[in-house]
């Protein structure tokens, strides 16, 4: 099964908002309120920033915002800031013979 | 607080094979599961599989069942992930990640990379 479907790279200037789509299948990102996202930057493991969709963790910014339509996910960041560049990586459940499935990762460069 | 640490670098020849550690600490180990992800240079995260943590029971994704085998020893909160007959598209950074449900990876191991060159 192939990859959840994300733009290879998005830019922004600080202050700017942006947002990233993770597109999939009615079989994964949209059969489930089960997606997650992921900031990883050059050399580190990654970061949980939302899971179930648009629930953010302790810790992690408002800045940061999820949501879904349909088969298509959203990872919006809102006031950018330069630490916010990274790459980002959304991930969804996609029933229980392929568990969980990731998108190909999208790099946000602040410009 | 939790912590995930996992082994060092590895430098393997093809045909061989790896162990990977990683050792939990600061929570109850039994009590989440644990998931492999593999990134390979300049590639995305690739989701390989989880264990259940309180009966041993592994779940592999598509492309990583027959060499990969994930363990557990809970008397040292530790999972394992081996690797055998290793390739050289096996060259990759792993980490084990923590999951609290639903995929909500909510704590990653600092990766491990390995190497596979003759």
């Amino acid at each position: 099964q192939s990859a959840l479907t994300q733009p290879a790279s998005v830019s922004g200037s600080p202050g700017q908002s942006i947002t990233i789509s993770c597109t999939g299948t009615s079989s994964d990102v949209g059969g489930y309120n089960y997606v997650s996202w992921y900031q990883q930057h050059p050399g580190k493991a990654p970061k949980l920033m939302i899971y179930d969709v648009s629930n953010r963790p302790s810790g992690v910014s408002n800045r940061f915002s999820g949501s879904k339509s349909g088969n298509t996910a959203s990872l919006t960041i809102s006031g950018l800031q330069a630490e916010d560049e990274a790459d980002y990586s959304c991930c969804s459940y996609a029933g229980t013979n392929t568990w969980w499935m990731f998108g190909g990762g999208t790099k946000l460069t602040v410009l | 607080q939790v912590q995930l640490v996992q082994s060092g670098s590895e430098l393997k020849k093809p045909g061989a094979s790896v162990k990977v550690s990683c050792k939990a600490s600061g929570y109850t180990f039994t009590s989440y599961a644990m998931n492999w992800v593999r990134q390979a240079p300049g590639q995305g995260l690739e989701w390989m599989g989880w264990i259940n943590t309180n009966t041993g029971n592994p779940t592999y994704a598509q492309g990583f069942t027959g060499r990969f085998v994930f363990s557990l020893d809970t008397s040292v909160s530790t999972a394992y992930l081996q690797i055998s007959s290793l390739k050289a598209e096996d060259t990759a950074v792993y980490y084990c990640a923590r999951d609290s449900g639903g995929p909500t990876f909510d704590y990653w191991g600092q990766g491990t990379l390995v190497t596979v060159s003759s």
